[in-house]
């Protein structure tokens, strides 16, 4: 059973233009939601990340929105860049060993 | 600092063989997890290691063994390989109470 579920699966945005991911979590105990980036070739790395008691969180063009209330968080990616492409992953943890689950990854591409 | 180093990067095996992924960090961390990435299916955690000398089982342990060799290393083991363990296979670190994991760079592993 899939406790986060990522959509879309794939993404193409222009250049310039905003990059929106979402995910949807089902176990209300989950306390941690970061997104990771991860390069063709290279491992996960940690991009931004929101605890559930505040609703946005804004780092440079990154920005994550999260609706406690109806379980879902989102990354925006604004003025999105030909570098920005890659698979985003979302994740949530609920304990303090930071065991995560992992939605199922979006390929974002941005076009020149 | 190198971070968390894997080896092998690439190795293919035949079905029945086994064989050792290797795992080290140098950032002085007490957790080490180790994850599978599948086409569709995110990064799912295989075993987990909280501290020096305790180990447990992630999501989808089965075919898996782990060894916490010390403070720095984390390896996996394939007692006999099966074509649904070809997978590209994670190891990352992080500190309790800091909720960040930092990834190594995969290897990729083939099973036929």
């Amino acid at each position: 059973q899939q406790q986060v579920k990522q959509s879309p699966q794939s993404l193409i945005v222009q250049k310039g233009g905003i990059s929106i991911i979402n995910c949807a979590y089902e176990n209300t105990a989950f306390d941690y939601f970061p997104w990771y980036q991860q390069f063709p070739g290279k491992g996960p790395a940690l991009l931004i990340a929101i605890r559930p008691d505040v609703s946005e969180k804004k780092e440079g063009r990154f920005t994550i929105s999260f609706n406690k209330s109806a379980k879902q968080f989102s990354l925006h990616i604004m003025d999105s860049q030909p570098g920005d492409s890659a698979t985003y992953f979302c994740a949530a943890s609920d304990t303090g060993f930071q065991k995560l689950v992992f939605g199922t990854g979006t390929r974002l591409l941005v076009s020149p | 600092n190198a971070g968390v180093t894997q080896t092998p990067k690439f190795q293919v095996l035949k079905t029945g063989q086994s064989m050792t992924l290797q795992c080290a960090q140098d950032m002085n961390h007490n957790s080490m997890y180790w994850y599978r990435q599948d086409p569709g299916m995110g990064l799912r955690l295989i075993y987990y290691s909280a501290s020096e000398g305790t180990t447990d089982k992630g999501e989808v342990p089965n075919g898996y063994n782990v060894s916490r060799l010390n403070k720095r290393e984390f390896s996996l083991r394939l007692e006999s390989a099966a074509p649904s363990q070809t997978s590209v296979y994670f190891c990352a670190s992080g500190e309790y109470g800091d909720y960040e994991q930092y990834f190594g760079p995969g290897t990729r592993l083939t099973v036929t």
